[in-house]
Order: C-alpha cells, then sequence, then structure tokens
C-alpha cells in the first residue's frame, strides 16, 4: 500500500515569509496529491491539489509542486499572515483495492507568529 | 453550498456501550468516505461507499465496526461494544463520482468512550 510521509511536523514562520511542507509518496502508480488544511476544532479542508500530468499548480499564495522521478511533493504558502496557522495534511490515494483511499501524511502543525 | 454535516459533533459513552454516528454528505455526491482521526495523527481510512453498498470496507478495525448507507445518501457508521481505544475523531467525507479521490470532509464527532 501506499506510505506517505510528511515533514516538518512543525513549522514556525514569521508573518509574510514563506513555509514549505514537503511530502514523500512510496507507490509510483499514484497520480492525484491533494493538501488539506485542518483548523483547530474542524474537518480538514481541501486547499489545493494536484495531478501528475503537472509539475506545479498556484492559488493565489499557495502553490503545489511535483517531482514524479523524486516521488515527492511540496506545498509552499508565500506571504504568510496569522490565519495560515493550522495543521497541513498531505495526501496520495493508495493503488490496490477500490482505490478510493487517500493515505494521509502524519502532519505539519504550522504558526505563523505576528 | 451546503457542506458535509456530521452529528453528533461530540459523543461521549461508556466502554461497552453501542454508539451511532451520522453523516450528510454534499447533495449530489454519490461516494462516501468514514475516516478516524487520532490525536496528532492524520486521518486514516475505514470504508467507503459508492451510492449504497460498501465498495471498500477494508479500513475498518474489526467487526465491532459497521457502516450502512441505505438510501445512498446519508451514512450511519456503528460501534458495537466501545473500547476505550474507539476515542478518536471520526470524520466523513464525499465526492462526485467522477473525482472520487477530490474528497470534502465534515467537520467531525468526537467520539470518547470513558
Amino acid at each position: 500500500g501506499e506510505n506517505v510521509e510528511q515533514h516538518p511536523s512543525t513549522l514556525s514562520v514569521q508573518e509574510g515569509d514563506s513555509a514549505v511542507i514537503k511530502c514523500t509518496y512510496s507507490d509510483s502508480a499514484s497520480n492525484y496529491f491533494p493538501w488539506y488544511k485542518q483548523e483547530l476544532g474542524k474537518g480538514p479542508q481541501l486547499i489545493i491539489d494536484i495531478r501528475s500530468n503537472v509539475g506545479e499548480k498556484k492559488d493565489q499564495r499557495i502553490a503545489v509542486t511535483l517531482n514524479k522521478t523524486a516521488k515527492h511533493f511540496s506545498l509552499h504558502i508565500t506571504e504568510t499572515q496569522p490565519e495560515d496557522s493550522a495543521v497541513y495534511f498531505c495526501a496520495a490515494p493508495i493503488s490496490s483495492g477500490s482505490a478510493r483511499q487517500l493515505t494521509f501524511g502524519s502532519g505539519t502543525q504550522l504558526t505563523v507568529l505576528p | 453550498g451546503a457542506g458535509v454535516s456530521q452529528t453528533p459533533s461530540n459523543k461521549v459513552t461508556e466502554k461497552g456501550k453501542y454508539v451511532e454516528l451520522r453523516c450528510d454528505p454534499i447533495s449530489g455526491h454519490t461516494a462516501l468516505y468514514w475516516y478516524r482521526q487520532s490525536l496528532g495523527q492524520g486521518p486514516e481510512f475505514l470504508i467507503y461507499f459508492q451510492g449504497t453498498g460498501a465498495a471498500d470496507d477494508s479500513g475498518l478495525p474489526n467487526d465491532r465496526f459497521f457502516a450502512v448507507r441505505p438510501e445512498g445518501s446519508v451514512s450511519t457508521l456503528k460501534i458495537q461494544r466501545t473500547e476505550r481505544g474507539d476515542s478518536a475523531v471520526y470524520l466523513c467525507a464525499s465526492s462526485l463520482m467522477g473525482q472520487p479521490l477530490e474528497q470534502f470532509f465534515g467537520p467531525g464527532t468526537r467520539l470518547t468512550v470513558l
């Protein structure tokens, strides 16, 4: 099955700086890579995703890059704001069974310091 | 539009009791997923429904866990003879049939087994 490793587990940045979170995956057949933001007491919110036919995708201050050869993908947040503080999870699809499962990383607690 | 809703938001029960957790997916989403999230971890897959049938229940930890979706919309996760180790946040997600991996999560039910 898929194994997704995420790092760092915690990240503190000054407001206005950039933040980068990295994930590696094991299944070369994986073709979809979402990022979720989870605030305290809430469910994960899909913030951006990328499919394996592109190397980078941007949406305002957030971007995701994918390196299929190295089997890793990264979330980039620029001009960070205090409201970006949350736990961020990467995920990748498991290729066995119904192929509808997502395997999640262990999360990164991002703190943006004002 | 309305997102995924889950009830109750919190459930406290005693060891050995039976509990039911409810999920109401986004209207028009035919796929429904249950995940379990332990403290400090990413969500872990439990079961996936396509319509009324459970297409993949490989994530259910044992036979005390069961889920139904009788009319292809609302789903109920049922846990018998609860154990303290069942304490976690139970998350529900839904997706469109054509985009099964683009999953949208509800706020979760926090289950505490005393």
